[in-house]
């Protein structure tokens, strides 16, 4: 079983830090997403990161995917209370049918 | 857009009763999947379906047995629940080649 370690495991900061959040394996993935969960509801999709190296950017979210595709990061920049929330990174091997999910970031952003 | 639709949404059970998950997609996606969810595990794969009239085991199917009905529906069944089952139960479909996974809302079963 692969496994996609998550840290921090809970977060808690003021409006307008700024945060890092990292999704690391062993393995290598085909392809990596990130995923944001809000309590009673299920995961929504945020980005998906193919190409090793790659970056994207998501308003004030910027993913990054690592050279050997075995690690990701989500940089958060000036977070809002609208952050909070779940962090689930997923990773893909071969086709997307099955991903295997990391074990996830609480963030609680605080006025 | 409904999306993903589960159903029931809470569900108490008693060790050794039995029950079926609902789950229905209109995205007309090949993919379904189910998953369960435990704090500190992340999310876990029971079962998935590539496509109508398949099945296959995921990371954590013992206990578990599904049916996928029909290219929309999928159901999820524990035939005698024990207070391991006890989690948050979320059904998905993907889209293909992407693979982005489209969550219903979950169900919260508990076995006492």
């Amino acid at each position: 079983t692969q496994l996609l370690e998550q840290s921090p495991q809970f977060l808690s900061i003021q409006e307008g830090e700024n945060l890092t959040v990292y999704c690391n394996s062993s393995s290598v993935f085909s392809s990596l997403q990130w995923y944001r969960q809000e309590p009673g509801e299920g995961p929504v999709l945020l980005v998906t990161v193919v190409t090793g190296g790659e970056v994207k950017k998501l308003k004030r979210l910027t993913f990054q995917f690592g050279d050997a595709r075995k690690d990701s990061s989500l940089h958060i920049t000036a977070a809002q209370p609208g952050d909070t929330g779940l962090y689930l990174c997923a990773g893909a091997t071969g086709t997307a049918s099955k991903l295997t999910f990391g074990t996830g970031t609480r963030l609680q952003v605080t006025l | 857009n409904a999306g993903v639709t589960q159903t029931p949404k809470f569900q108490v059970l008693k060790t050794g009763q039995s029950m079926t998950l609902q789950c229905a997609q209109d995205m007309n996606h090949n993919s379904m999947y189910w998953y369960r969810q435990d704090p500190g595990m992340g999310l876990r794969l029971i079962y998935y379906s590539a496509s109508e009239g398949t099945t296959d085991k995921g990371e954590v199917p013992n206990g578990y047995n599904v049916s996928r009905l029909n290219k929309r529906e999928f159901s999820l069944r524990l035939e005698s629940a024990a207070p391991s089952q006890t989690s948050v139960y979320f059904c998905a479909s993907a889209t293909p080649n992407t693979g982005e996974l489209f969550f219903g809302e979950g169900s919260r079963l508990t076995v006492l």
